[in-house]
């Protein structure tokens, strides 16, 4: 079974604090993708990968860097954490690209909360 | 631009009851996909459907069905005899084909009571 894998599920930080949140995809899949999914306003689009060490910036980058050292592997990056990051995170993966009939299969999910 | 919107954003039903989740797209290109996912507790979105610019048949599957029509840009999705584990936050989704982008509705949230 195909899996996108994020490692933490829920987290807790501080402002200011810096934070790392990984995902990993079995399925060899190019493209892979940060949402950040708040209510009322659906998924956004952070930032997102064509292949390892690049990246292209989103709808909303501001506050966030990412890493794709491996093809398997996409990372979220807050380098300095605020309260208005307080969100849930998805990562996604796709083979090929975002248009079109490509489907996307997401990971379950990373609830952080910035106090 | 592409958009897509989920006018409703709590639905609540008791179970056995249908529903339909409304979903209403703009775009200016002929040839799109529409996608269903949906996200139950557990949080990970679950791919239910797609649907190109060119096949306005209406699908069942189950107890799920969706209605797509282009004379109204709308692709609604109806749940008949609604159960408890249909509780899910529900997204509509629209990519082109000539634009590597995919945008998401603000999605719904159905609760179906026992």
């Amino acid at each position: 079974d195909v899996k996108v894998t994020q490692s933490s599920r829920y987290l807790v930080k501080r402002t200011g604090e810096k934070v790392f949140l990984e995902c990993v995809q079995d399925m060899d899949h190019e493209n892979m993708f940060w949402y950040r999914q708040d209510p009322g306003l659906g998924l956004r689009l952070i930032y997102f990968s064509y292949d390892v060490k690049m990246k292209e910036k989103g709808d909303i980058p501001e506050g966030y860097s990412v890493s794709r050292e491996k093809k398997e592997r996409f990372s979220l990056i807050l380098e300095s954490a605020s309260t208005n990051q307080t969100s849930m995170y998805l990562c996604a993966s796709i083979q090929g690209g975002l248009g079109g009939a490509n489907v996307l299969t997401f990971g379950a999910g990373s609830r952080l909360t910035v106090l | 631009a592409q958009k897509v919107t989920q006018a409703q954003t709590e639905i609540s039903v008791v179970e056995k009851e249908d529903v339909t989740l409304d979903c209403v797209y703009e775009t200016r290109d002929t040839t799109y996909y529409l996608f269903w996912y949906k996200q139950p507790p557990s949080g990970e979105l679950v791919f239910l459907i797609r649907r190109n610019s060119f096949d306005e048949q209406n699908e069942i599957s189950g107890r799920y069905s969706w209605n797509f029509q282009k004379s109204t840009s709308s692709f609604n999705f109806t749940i008949t005899a609604s159960q408890v584990v249909d509780s899910a936050v529900y997204f509509c989704a629209l990519s082109e084909s000539n634009n590597n982008d995919m945008r998401f509705g603000a999605g719904t949230r159905l609760t179906v009571k026992p």
